[in-house]
């Protein structure tokens, strides 16, 4: 079983949809949550970090975090064409060890 | 504001072959790390540097060097090119033991035919 599962997709959605997008993980030990955004042939670009359970708030994006289910979620509302990427959910357990999943593909359509 | 900064942005190299992929960041980062992304697979762990001159293996470490004699650089080398180290490699820097999480290089794209 992976640490962390995340649904590939691609999920494509019509401009001005909410979206969301999921992780699941199996390591208690995880402690700090964190998605990316990726572009096509661009490096991992932080979104989004929390630590406890709960909601977390950014602009249009919602990070969403339960620890007793093991279960993080990002939401993104009012989706617009830019937000088509990758978006990579991340955990970290002690001081250098993230895991990441493999990424979820969402296409906002125009 | 440069961030982290790799190069070259694409190599191929021929199998045997050796190089190295450059990495430095400018935002005095103690942390910095080498990871490789495969379709898939998402980012895998190959070494990670926690200061200037200490190193350390991640998850898959096996046909790859680091050093650090800087705060700022962190080069990997592959001595012996295999197909199986195709692949997009980022460098990536954190500040040290901090709820801060890690800002990323644009990648190098490598090919070994």
């Amino acid at each position: 079983q992976k640490e962390v599962e995340q649904d590939p997709g691609p999920l494509s959605v019509p401009e001005g949809a909410i979206v969301s997008l999921n992780c699941t993980y199996s390591n208690s030990a995880f402690q700090y949550f964190m998605w990316y955004r990726q572009y096509s042939r661009k490096g991992p670009e932080l979104l989004m970090y929390t630590y406890s359970s709960g909601n977390k708030e950014d602009g249009r994006f919602t990070a969403q975090v339960d620890k007793s289910s093991k279960y993080i979620s990002l939401f993104i509302r009012d989706s617009q064409p830019s937000d088509s990427a990758t978006y990579l959910c991340a955990m970290r357990s002690g001081t250098y060890k993230y895991i990441f999943g493999t990424g979820t593909r969402l296409k906002v359509l125009a | 504001n440069a961030g982290v900064t790799q190069t070259p942005k694409f190599r191929i190299l021929k199998i045997g072959q050796s190089m190295t992929l450059q990495c430095t960041q400018d935002m005095n980062h103690n942390y910095m790390y080498w990871y490789r992304q495969d379709p898939g697979m998402g980012l895998k762990l190959i070494y990670y540097s926690v200061g200037a001159g200490i190193t350390d293996k991640g998850e898959v470490p096996n046909g790859y060097n680091v050093s650090r004699s800087t705060t700022e650089d962190f080069p990997l080398r592959l001595e012996l090119a295999a197909p199986s180290q195709t692949s997009v490699y980022f460098c990536a820097s954190s500040y040290q033991d901090s709820v801060q999480p890690q800002h990323f290089g644009d990648g190098t794209r490598l090919s070994i035919l």
